[in-house]
């Protein structure tokens, strides 16, 4: 079975300040892929980014970092230097290669919510 | 610009009545997808096409229909028997080929309906 926890629910923070979005998966397929969407108040999701299982290297993009780590099935991301832009709603979303149908396994979701 | 367009924005259903939402993409995208998603969880797959002519049932498929006549439409009906159809309803769209796995779905902005 394949499966997504996204433990925290809501998230609060206050401008400028440093925060971890946790993703935990399960999946027994080998080669498989993470995701990262963001969901404005507007409502659209928002693709942030895209990590294979053979790629264990972090990545950072500007305030954005991902903490990718198989030996304890994470796939963490970190916003630095927050700001009020950043208030959304976050999903982690896992893709197993067994899977032919692109069919995305998405996490609870997280809300963020960055006060000024 | 070349995206998803999802309409309406918001919809009201009578008791006993179907309505019909929709998803046209301009991405020459193969496969596409209506996830359902519910206040506090995170999405769930209804319905799926890899190719024109076909679709699949997702997690949720009881009380709704599609059909794929176009590869840049992907209608959702919600027929009058899902009894709890008060939800956000997005489209998304993915590039097919190889590498298949690891395109991400793109999304529409959603459809917000409602039970009068």
């Amino acid at each position: 079975a394949q499966k997504v926890t996204q433990a925290q629910t809501e998230i609060s923070v206050v401008e400028k300040e440093d925060v971890t979005l946790d993703c935990v998966y399960e999946t027994r397929d080998t080669t498989y892929y993470l995701f990262w969407y963001k969901q404005p108040p507007s409502g659209e999701l928002v693709f942030l980014i895209r990590r294979n299982s053979f790629d264990e290297q972090n990545e950072i993009s500007g305030r954005y970092s991902w903490n990718f780590q198989k030996s304890t099935s994470s796939f963490n991301f970190t916003i630095t230097a927050s700001q009020v832009v950043d208030s959304a709603v976050y999903f982690c979303a896992l893709l197993g290669d067994s899977s032919n149908t692109g069919k995305l396994i998405f996490g609870q979701g997280t809300t963020l919510q960055v006060k000024p | 610009d070349g995206g998803i367009t999802q309409s309406p924005k918001y919809l009201f259903r009578k008791e006993g009545q179907n309505v019909t939402l929709s998803c046209e993409q301009n991405l020459n995208h193969d496969a596409m997808y209506w996830y359902r998603q519910d206040p506090g969880q995170g999405l769930r797959l209804i319905y799926y096409s890899q190719i024109v002519n076909d679709f699949q049932k997702g997690d949720i498929a009881e009380g709704y229909s599609v059909s794929r006549e176009k590869k840049e439409s992907f209608p959702l009906t919600v027929t009058s028997a899902q009894k709890n159809p008060t939800a956000f309803y997005l489209c998304a769209s993915r590039q097919t080929g190889q590498p298949t796995s690891n395109q991400p779905q793109h999304f529409g902005d959603g459809t917000r309906l409602s039970i009068l």
